[in-house]
């Protein structure tokens, strides 16, 4: 069936230190990706997305890029803040439901 | 503001009793959902709603309810057949789905505690 696996968290970096978060998927035909960000206490935001193969998703400095033949969509930063602390889930969408399918979430701690 | 608003933000309750999760939306979308989440797992489909008047079940329907009478509005209940209520849950919508390039935007969440 459909899925997606991140790392697992915590992630655990300096201000300023670079950023990756893995995420794999399985998926039949052409999922679409997203990253979600959720601070604590809080719902989910949308950080970004992807809709095809090769596409780049960015949004306040943060990217990820479509990868089909890795099956991958891996979420990087080049200098993390403190204020990127929350948890990051990756999700695909792979039907015209318009459903979900998510990841386990990755705590990310910024310290300073 | 356009947004989702869900209340109450926390909730206690009695085992044994149903209780009625609140979603309004402002944003016009078609298509509502609800999920559950619990620590340290991702989101899990309850529940969603393509159009007024029709919606089907998630990956996690046992115990809850839903009705869709209007386009704004979706409310969720947790019946006392399920088996562990006590999670986060989260309301979100989106344009029709079939848009390729839609997304699902979310509410901030009610945390439900049953003891």
């Amino acid at each position: 069936g459909n899925s997606v696996t991140q790392m697992e968290g915590p992630v655990t970096l300096s201000e300023e230190a670079f950023l990756t978060i893995n995420c794999t998927y399985t998926a039949t035909g052409y999922p679409s990706l997203f990253w979600y960000v959720q601070y604590p206490g809080e719902g989910l935001q949308l950080l970004l997305k992807a809709t095809k193969a090769d596409d780049k998703g960015s949004n306040k400095g943060f990217e990820a890029t479509y990868r089909k033949e890795t099956t991958s969509f891996h979420l990087e930063k080049g200098s993390v803040q403190v204020s990127d602390s929350a948890v990051y889930f990756c999700a695909l969408r792979w039907s015209n439901t318009g459903k979900l399918i998510f990841g386990q979430g990755t705590t990310l701690q910024v310290k300073p | 503001d356009g947004g989702i608003t869900q209340s109450p933000k926390y909730l206690f309750r009695k085992e044994g009793q149903n209780v009625t999760l609140s979603c309004e939306q402002n944003l016009n979308h078609d298509a509502m959902y609800w999920y559950r989440q619990d620590p340290g797992q991702g989101l899990r489909l309850i529940y969603y709603s393509q159009i007024v008047n029709d919606f089907q079940k998630g990956d996690i329907a046992e115990g809850y309810s839903v009705s869709r009478e209007k386009k704004e509005s979706f409310p969720l209940t947790v019946t006392s057949a399920q088996k562990n209520p006590t999670a986060f849950y989260l309301c979100a919508s989106s344009t029709a789905a079939g848009q390729r390039t839609y997304e699902q935007y979310f509410g901030p969440g009610t945390r439900l505690t049953v003891t």
